[in-house]
């Protein structure tokens, strides 16, 4: 299994409140990514990185914000949470040219 | 833009038997990745398998095989020899050669093996 985890696992937190997810890895893997998943939708890209400092939007990436300032670590930040962000994320990595990604184990995360 | 359809919500199958999941996808490039990935109740996302569109020859993983139809761009799963432990949802998911590796999911179709 790649080495990638996920912190927190479960979260709660109210709107209007700031949320960071963070996702680790140990495979030196150069791309890495944020989606959310909903019942009906799949999996759908916030926000990806595709190295140090390098990030990019994705599909639906208004109210998130990321950073990446370590080749293993990756930040999904709501800045103020909202009950439309109630979603499960998941991290995800990809070697270059290797294009199969490898997912974490996901966060669920309740706005209440 | 991508996109990729899964017109099956549902689909069931008896133990043992055999079953396939559709995928059809769109698209302008001629170079690209496609995949299938398993997510049982436990939520991990675990890939099956892979093709890629510039070969002929279908991918098969053990009781796992495709059926890539570039032309028709379709992309389908067969399971063979339906065990329990294949009963979850499955997403087909296209990758582009450009940039980012970007990856593009359909719905999902959500397997149950009947015992």
């Amino acid at each position: 299994d790649a080495g990638i985890t996920q912190s927190p696992r479960h979260k709660v937190t109210e709107t209007g409140t700031p949320v960071t997810l963070r996702c680790h890895q140990t495979e030196n893997h150069r791309y890495m990514y944020w989606y959310r998943q909903d019942p009906g939708h799949g999996l759908r890209l916030i926000h990806y990185s595709y190295g140090v400092k390098d990030t990019d939007k994705g599909e639906v990436s208004d109210g998130y914000s990321v950073s990446r300032s370590k080749t293993e670590d990756f930040l999904l930040t709501l800045e103020s949470a909202t009950s439309s962000q109630t979603s499960v994320y998941f991290c995800a990595i990809s070697g270059t040219g290797t294009y199969e990604q490898y997912f974490g184990p996901g966060t669920r995360l309740t706005v209440t | 833009a991508q996109t990729v359809t899964q017109s099956q919500p549902e689909m069931s199958v008896q133990e043992a038997e055999t079953v396939t999941l559709s995928c059809t996808y769109d698209t302008s490039e001629s170079d690209y990745y496609l995949f299938w990935y398993k997510q049982p109740p436990s939520r991990q996302m675990i890939l099956v398998i892979r093709q890629e569109a510039y070969k002929q020859q279908n991918a098969t993983e053990n009781r796992f095989s495709v059926n890539f139809q570039k032309a028709a761009k379709s992309f389908s799963l067969k399971i063979s020899d339906s065990q329990l432990g294949d009963a979850a949802m499955y997403f087909c998911a296209y990758c582009t050669v450009q940039g980012a590796q970007k990856l593009v999911f359909g719905q999902g179709t959500r397997l149950t093996i009947n015992p």
